[in-house]
């Protein structure tokens, strides 16, 4: 069965103090890992989406990396801001549906 | 460029009842898929709907169903509502195949059955 597991579900940082968020997948024939950004009360807002292994995009102060069983969302002296849940999602090759993970919820503290 | 809008915004029902959710893509949009999301179980997709057919479903019982207009509008219908219904519906628009292309979401339906 195709998973999506985020580690950790939640993260406290100080402001500046950077961090990663991890994302492993389980999607077999993956065509697209996809981050979201959503704040309480609204639908999830799109970052990013990487299509193979060793792929990179950048906005702002958030990195996002793939290799072949994971991903990576680096966050670089964070804001209070950048608080929010970050969920990542993946696809499957003939497949239209997005298989998310449960999220993170990230705090960053002035 | 406007976004996903979904209406209402806000609901509340009974057990036993029956909902009808709305949900207008971005212009020129012709994908739209439908999630649930609870606090347990997060996002989860319930179908997705392109040129007014279903291309994928998820695994919901058949009190969900869904369907497409000739102008991409979509609906979808929970009948005979338990609690467990109780959740944020949210539709999301992409403009081909979602394996590749981001999709855009509104900002959900709050379901709330009593």
């Amino acid at each position: 069965e195709d998973q999506v597991t985020q580690s950790p579900e939640a993260l406290r940082l100080q402001e500046g103090e950077s961090s990663s968020l991890n994302c492993s997948y389980t999607v077999s024939g993956l065509r697209g890992l996809f981050w979201y950004r959503q704040d309480p009360g609204k639908g999830p807002e799109f970052l990013f989406t990487l299509y193979s292994a060793g792929e990179e995009k950048e906005k702002e102060r958030l990195k996002a990396t793939l290799t072949k069983k994971e991903s990576f969302l680096h966050i670089t002296a964070p804001k209070p801001e950048d608080s929010a849940t970050y969920l990542c999602a993946g696809t499957q090759g003939g497949s239209e549906k997005l298989v998310f993970g449960k999220g993170t919820k990230l705090t960053v503290n002035p | 460029k406007a976004g996903v809008t979904q209406t209402p915004r806000y609901l509340i029902k009974t057990r036993g009842q029956q909902v009808t959710l709305s949900c207008s893509p971005i212009s020129g949009h012709r994908s739209v898929s439908w999630y649930q999301q609870t606090p347990g179980q997060g996002l989860q997709f319930l179908f997705e709907y392109f040129s007014e057919t279903q291309r994928n479903k998820g695994n919901f019982p058949g009190r969900f169903s869904g369907r497409q207009f000739s102008n991409s509008r979509s609906e979808m219908n929970v009948s005979t509502l338990e609690l467990g219904d109780s959740a944020l519906y949210l539709c999301a628009s992409t403009v081909g195949s979602s394996s590749y292309n981001e999709q855009f979401f509104g900002p959900g339906t709050r379901l709330t059955v009593l």
